[in-house]
Parts: C-alpha cells; structure tokens; sequence
C-alpha cells in the first residue's frame, strides 16, 4: 500500500549545493508531477510527465530539472540551490493518459536552503 | 492559462455547524475535472470531493457536497455538520487534458478552515 514515495523527508542544503528529490510510485500511473507549496501561495507545479521520457514545463520551472526514467519514478533535481527554493516539494501521480482521475500525493519533502 | 482562484484566505466555523468554501476558475476547455482537497496539519494531501466537468449533478460524499456552477465557472464546497477533524487547509484543484496526453493539474491558494468548539 505504498503508494506514492517521496524521499527524503527533510534536507538543509547549503546555497550552490545540488540535490536529486526521489519519487515513485506503484499504482502502475502514467502521469507525474511535481509541486512545491509556499506559505499563502497554494501549490505551484513545477514540471510534469505523461510516460517515460516525456517532460513538460509547468507554472514555476526556473532553477529545477526533471528525469522520468521509467513509469514508476520521476526526480526533481536542483542544481545549484538558492535559498527561493526553501519549500515543501510534493510529487503526485495520477492514471492518465487521456484519463481524468484524481492525483495521488506523496509525503512532501521539507528543503531548507541556508 | 488555467487560473484557480480562493478568495477566502481564511475561515472559521463553530462545531456541528455548515460552512462554504469558494472557488471560482478560469477555463476555454468544456472536457475536465474539479476537486477539492484536503491538507490537515500532518502535510498528507487528502482527496475530499471531486466533480467532472460533464456531470450536471452536484457531487456529494457524506458531510461533502459541491455547487458547481460550469457556466459561472464556480466551484464551492459545503462542509455540513463540521467536526473539528475538518480543521485543515482546504484547496481547489483543476485537472485538463493537454496534447501529448498528460494532464495538468493546477490548484487555487487555498483557503485555511478552523472549527471551533
């Protein structure tokens, strides 16, 4: 009963620093996503994915890159951190494709840039 | 651009009473899906009611309803008979199809609910 599977949980990071946010998920979904959320401004997507190999730029895309390897897993990466990505970083999954259905979140992931 | 838009930043209701939240949206698209989720304090994001966009009738899941009104693009939850498990923060959520066929998935502010006993 897994579900959708953030790691880690929490990261400080020092400015310039990179990191990889693991996700994945084994409800067999083809869509991907992932958000960041910020005091008082909802949930932001920053990319998302259809299947494997197939990214695409969402509300907030500036600073982050996206890999979905396969079906099951899709990681964030920041490559030189700057303390405006100090956020809570949720990836969900939902059936697609061409299919409407309601998204699946993960734990979050607290990242702290000092 | 899809837009989601909660114009109440915060709410309070007492126990046992009912309380609306707003949501109103932005969309050219006539095939999609609505929803309304839940975050309590432990961060997990909760599926409350959702709504397709075809669907004439007003979705209900127990305590949960909505007021979806497609031509006035509004999209209101009812919360009846509140609980103070319903304190949470509460947001609105729109899902499309894009080509390729992904689906984006954009979600309003939110809007911060407190039950008061």
């Amino acid at each position: 009963n897994a579900g959708v599977t953030q790691t880690p949980k929490f990261q400080v990071l020092k400015t310039g620093q990179s990191m990889t946010l693991q996700c994945a998920q084994d409800m067999n979904h083809n869509s991907m996503y992932w958000y960041r959320q910020d005091p008082g401004m909802g949930l932001r997507l920053i990319y998302y994915s259809a299947s494997e190999g197939t990214t695409d730029k969402g509300e907030v895309p500036n600073g982050y890159n996206v890999s979905r390897l396969n079906k099951r897993e899709f990681s964030l990466r920041l490559e030189s951190a700057a303390p405006s990505q100090t956020s809570v970083y949720f990836c969900a999954s939902s059936e697609g494709p061409y299919r409407l259905t309601e998204a699946f979140f993960g734990q979050g992931t607290r990242l702290t840039v000092v | 651009a899809q837009t989601v838009t909660q114009s109440q930043p915060e709410m309070s209701v007492q126990e046992a009473e009912t309380v609306t939240l707003s949501c109103t949206y932005d969309t050219s698209e006539n095939n999609y899906y609505l929803f309304w989720y839940k975050q309590p304090p432990s961060r997990q994001m909760i599926l409350v009611i959702r709504q397709e966009a075809y669907k004439q009738q007003n979705a209900t899941e127990n305590r949960f309803s909505v007021n979806f009104q497609k031509a006035a693009k509004s999209f209101s939850l009812k919360i009846s008979d509140s609980q103070l498990g319903d304190t949470a923060m509460y947001f609105c959520a729109f899902m499309k199809q894009v080509p390729g066929g992904s689906e984006k998935l954009v979600f309003g502010k939110g809007t911060k609910l407190t039950v008061n006993p």
